[in-house]
């Protein structure tokens, strides 16, 4: 079945260091989302991906990088800039720029991070 | 700027009752609007959408939600609660215009918790 895979389902990270979290998804989308979840505040998008090798900034992308070098892939980064890290990401694609009309977003089933 | 307010962070029914989670939005452009279901520890799934066809849209597992223009809402109800109901629901709305060059980016509102009393 078609979907979007994100690993690991749970993740802990040491002060200071840098740990990327992976999203793969196989349902020839286009583009390619990655949103930061924590209580009380809803979904806020962090980095956005239309086409391979093109990504935007979204609303709180201080702290993370992306990159894009193939379609199916979308790795997040949290580096150690980003002095609050721990939450819940969510990653979601779609097929192009008119289909969330049509068809909405689909979401993986996440990653928790937690600073230790 | 899209923006979504959700009225109540926490919802407490009990089963068999009316189910109504408030969503209100504001949009320089007509909106489409998505309710989306989150169980704990999961994605997100999608429950209904509005894409400025019928104003009452239909969705999954019972819901439906009608998009109110004057109101600028897009509340969600189901007339009789079901136990497996209790999750987490967003509402969305998405910055595609007609037209437009956006890349088609969400906005989400801030989370209504639904419990479920038997």
């Amino acid at each position: 079945d078609g979907g979007i895979t994100q690993s690991p389902k749970y993740l802990f990270r040491k002060e200071g260091q840098n740990v990327t979290l992976s999203c793969e998804q196989n349902l020839n989308h286009d583009a390619m989302y990655w949103y930061r979840q924590d209580p009380g505040q809803g979904l806020r998008l962090i980095y956005y991906s239309q086409i391979v090798n093109d990504f935007q900034k979204g609303d709180i992308a201080e702290g993370y990088s992306v990159s894009r070098e193939k379609k199916e892939s979308f790795p997040l980064t949290v580096t150690s800039a980003q002095k609050n890290p721990t939450a819940f990401y969510l990653c979601a694609s779609t097929t192009s720029r008119d289909s969330p009309i049509n068809y909405g977003y689909t979401f993986g089933s996440g990653t928790r991070l937690t600073v230790v | 700027a899209q923006s979504v307010t959700q009225l109540g962070s926490h919802v407490s029914v009990s089963e068999g009752a009316l189910v109504l989670l408030r969503c209100n939005y504001s949009s320089s452009v007509p909106p489409y609007l998505f309710w989306y279901v989150q169980y704990p520890n999961q994605g997100l799934q999608l429950l209904l959408k509005y894409t400025s066809a019928a104003t009452l849209v239909k969705g999954i597992n019972g819901f439906e939600a009608e998009f109110k223009k004057s109101e600028t809402s897009f509340h969600l109800t189901k007339p009789s609660a079901h136990m497996s109901d209790a999750a987490e629901y967003f509402c969305a709305v998405s910055d595609l215009s007609a037209g437009g060059t956006s890349y088609g980016k969400l906005t989400f509102g801030q989370g209504t918790i639904l419990t479920v009393h038997p």
